[in-house]
C-alpha cells in the first residue's frame, strides 16, 4: 500500500540556520510528490512539487527538494530558517489510477529567534 | 483575486444537530474535495467531486454529506451519525483530477458543545 512517512513531528531551529524536513514514500513506481505548509489555524499551502525530470526541485519561499528514488525519499531543506517559517510541513504523495493524495502526518517546525 | 472562500470560521453545534460547512471557489477548478484534520492525524479525505453533479466517497465518508449542484460550491453536511466531529475541516480544489495543485480554503473549524 502507498504510504508516507515523516519521521519527525516536531523540529526546532535557530533563525538562520539551516533546514531539512525528511520525507519517505512507499510506492512501486515513481510518485507525484509535494510539500505543504500550513500556518496556526490556516489551510494549506503548495510549496513545491515533483513530477519528473531535474530531481532537485525549487520552490516558493526559498525552499527547494531532492528526489532521491534509491532512498523512496522527498526531503525539504531550506539553507537560512526565518522566523516565519515556523509552521507545519506536510509531504504528499499523488500515485496510481485513483489521483487520490496520501499525506504524511506532518513535521511541526519551530524557530528559534 | 481567486480563491476558496470557506465559512464560517468557527462553528459550534450541539450533539444531535446537523450542520452544513459552506465551501466556495471562483477558481473555476473542477474538482473539489474535503478533507478533515486532527491533532497527529494528517489530512484524511471526506468526499471529492471530480465534475458537477458528481462526488465519490473518500477515505472516512461516514456522517457526512456532500453535494455538487454548482461548479462553485461543495457544501459539506455534518450530521449526527458522526460520532466525533470535533475537528478542522478543510476545502481544497484543482482545475482537473489529474492535476495535484490543490489550493486549499482556509478551514473550519467545528466544535461539538
Amino acid at each position: 500500500a502507498q504510504s508516507v512517512t515523516q519521521p519527525d513531528i516536531h523540529i526546532t531551529v535557530s533563525e538562520g540556520a539551516s533546514l531539512e524536513l525528511r520525507c519517505n514514500y512507499s510506492y512501486g513506481a515513481t510518485p507525484y510528490l509535494f510539500w505543504y505548509v500550513q500556518s496556526p489555524g490556516q489551510g494549506l499551502q503548495l510549496l513545491l512539487k515533483y513530477f519528473s525530470g531535474d530531481t532537485l526541485v525549487q520552490g516558493i519561499k526559498g525552499f527547494e527538494a531532492e528526489f532521491k528514488r534509491s532512498q523512496s525519499s522527498f526531503n525539504l531543506r531550506k539553507p537560512s530558517v526565518h522566523w516565519s517559517d515556523a509552521a507545519e510541513y506536510f509531504c504528499a504523495v499523488g500515485a496510481g489510477n485513483n489521483r487520490k493524495l496520501i499525506w504524511g502526518l506532518g513535521t511541526s517546525l519551530a524557530v528559534n529567534p | 483575486d481567486g480563491g476558496i472562500t470557506q465559512s464560517p470560521k468557527y462553528l459550534f453545534r450541539k450533539e444531535g444537530q446537523n450542520v452544513t460547512l459552506s465551501c466556495e471557489q471562483n477558481l473555476n477548478h473542477d474538482a473539489m474535495y474535503w478533507y478533515r484534520q486532527d491533532p497527529g492525524q494528517g489530512l484524511r479525505l471526506i468526499y471529492y467531486s471530480q465534475i458537477v453533479n458528481d462526488f465519490q466517497k473518500g477515505d472516512i465518508a461516514e456522517g457526512y454529506s456532500v453535494s455538487r449542484e454548482k461548479k462553485e460550491s461543495f457544501p459539506l453536511t455534518v450530521t449526527s451519525a458522526q460520532k466525533n466531529p470535533t475537528a478542522f475541516y478543510l476545502c481544497a480544489s484543482n482545475i482537473e483530477w489529474a492535476d495535484y495543485g490543490y489550493t486549499f480554503g482556509s478551514g473550519t473549524r467545528l466544535t461539538v458543545v
